[in-house]
């Protein structure tokens, strides 16, 4: 069975600092992969996707992510932290032949220093 | 706002009761999905429908049961509750299966 692992529970970045959110998964071929973020009280939005092509994906907010086949991560970048990206991240692998279920990894909770 | 709407937000019920959960995919969405989040077991999925028929089963307790109505809103019904079914429920729709949209989620507290 496919598993998405984030490695960091929380982490803290200062405001207008760069932030990188890691993102493992194993699967034997490649999934569909996508970030999304959840604020305190709301659902889940979805911040961007890869499903193949281009590596370097662009989402909303300024997020990008990079797909690297050969570390098996889809990690999430953004060059400059507002505080209001503080909230919880989550990476999240689709497969088309299970349904398309979504399988999550834990998140990773963003804190943004003044 | 992801066009996707759940009802009620919260509820708060006893062991040992049922309730129902309802979601509304996205206008044109045909596939809806459950997920449950807590905090011991984060994300997971529970069921899929597609168009009025199930399509996957993730990790659905037998007390739980799903249906697509032919107007495409479901409903997640939850029997003989238990503490451990406190959680959150999202529902998700997609119209081609890959992009999931995501409610606001309900906020089931059994008591």
């Amino acid at each position: 069975a496919q598993s998405v692992t984030q490695p960091d529970i929380h982490i803290t970045v200062s405001e207008g600092a760069s932030l990188e959110l890691r993102c493992n998964y194993s699967y034997g071929a490649t999934p569909y992969l996508f970030w999304y973020v959840q604020s305190p009280g709301q659902g889940l939005q979805l911040l961007l996707k890869y499903f193949s092509g281009d590596t370097l994906v662009q989402g909303i907010k300024g997020f990008e992510a990079e797909f690297k086949r050969s570390q098996s991560s889809f990690n999430l970048r953004k060059p400059s932290v507002h505080w209001s990206d503080a909230a919880e991240y989550f990476c999240a692998v689709g497969l088309n032949n299970a349904g398309n279920m979504l399988t999550f990894g834990g998140g990773t909770r963003l804190m943004v220093k003044p | 706002d992801s066009g996707v709407t759940q009802t009620p937000k919260h509820l708060i019920t006893a062991t040992g009761q049922r309730v129902t959960l309802r979601c509304s995919p996205r206008s044109g969405d045909l596939s809806v999905y459950w997920y449950q989040q807590s905090l011991d077991q984060g994300l997971q999925f529970l069921i899929h429908y597609y168009n009025g028929e199930e399509r996957a089963k993730g990790n659905i307790l037998e007390r739980f049961s799903a249906q697509q109505f032919p107007d495409l809103h479901s409903e997640l019904n939850l029997s003989s509750l238990e503490l451990g079914d406190s959680a959150l429920y999202f529902c998700a729709s997609s119209v081609d299966n890959y992009e999931q949209y995501f409610g606001p989620g309900t906020r089931l507290t059994v008591t």
